[in-house]
């Protein structure tokens, strides 16, 4: 089945420093979302990208999706301790039904 | 503005029990409805997903189920709960049409 792969899997970066994680696919998606989660709390929508080589950002974070439509990637300039959690992608084709989400990056900062 | 609402946020159950998880989501109408389970630090798994009224399909073979009564109101059931069931239960919804999912609040569901 269809399946993303998000790299790194966990990452412990310092306040301040800038965070690159991605998600790939073998498969071709028309539509990439990125979520961020707490302890405890459903997913929050960070970011939705709808076209191939589309840049958006919100606030700090900056998500492309990837122009052979098979990968994406999420930026977060200057961490702070708040963007602690896990970061998910997801994918969908055409609006259908399923979205595939991949098995999350999870962000630690140190103060 | 759209809102999801999923209740109880935890619950405690013994191995045997019933479940029923309740999810409905204001401000649309004929969203596309979902339920995922999450394992602890784990992804998310799709357990049903439906389009309509009445309208159910099931991603996962399980002894979970799912109905959908009304236009915006889901349910996740059990008969007979066991301890594997446990995790972290999410409701998610989505206009027809439009790329972007909401997540409610969860339920942690811990069978004893």
């Amino acid at each position: 089945g269809q399946q993303l792969n998000q790299s790194p899997q966990s990452m412990f970066i310092q306040e301040g420093e800038d965070v690159s994680m991605n998600c790939t696919s073998s498969s071709i998606f028309n539509t990439w979302l990125w979520y961020k989660q707490e302890p405890g709390e459903g997913p929050v929508l960070l970011i939705a990208l709808y076209k191939a080589g589309e840049l958006t950002s919100n606030g700090r974070l900056t998500a492309q999706f990837g122009i052979t439509r098979k990968d994406s990637f999420l930026n977060i300039s200057a961490s702070i301790p708040s963007d602690v959690g896990i970061y998910f992608c997801a994918a969908a084709w055409n609006y259908g039904q399923n979205f595939v989400f991949g098995p999350g990056t999870r962000l630690s900062v140190l103060p | 503005s759209q809102t999801i609402h999923q209740w109880p946020a935890t619950l405690v159950q013994p191995v045997g029990s019933p479940l029923s998880l309740e999810c409905t989501v204001e401000g649309t109408s004929n969203p596309n409805l979902y339920w995922y389970r999450q394992a602890a630090g784990r992804g998310l798994q799709l357990l049903f997903y439906s389009i309509g009224i009445g309208q159910i399909s099931s991603e996962v073979p399980q002894n979970l189920s799912a109905s959908r009564p009304q236009d915006r109101q889901f349910i996740l059931s059990s008969k007979k709960l066991l301890l594997s069931d446990s995790g972290f239960y999410l409701c998610a919804w989505r206009n027809t049409g439009e790329g972007q999912a909401f997540f409610g609040q969860g339920t942690r569901l811990t069978v004893v």
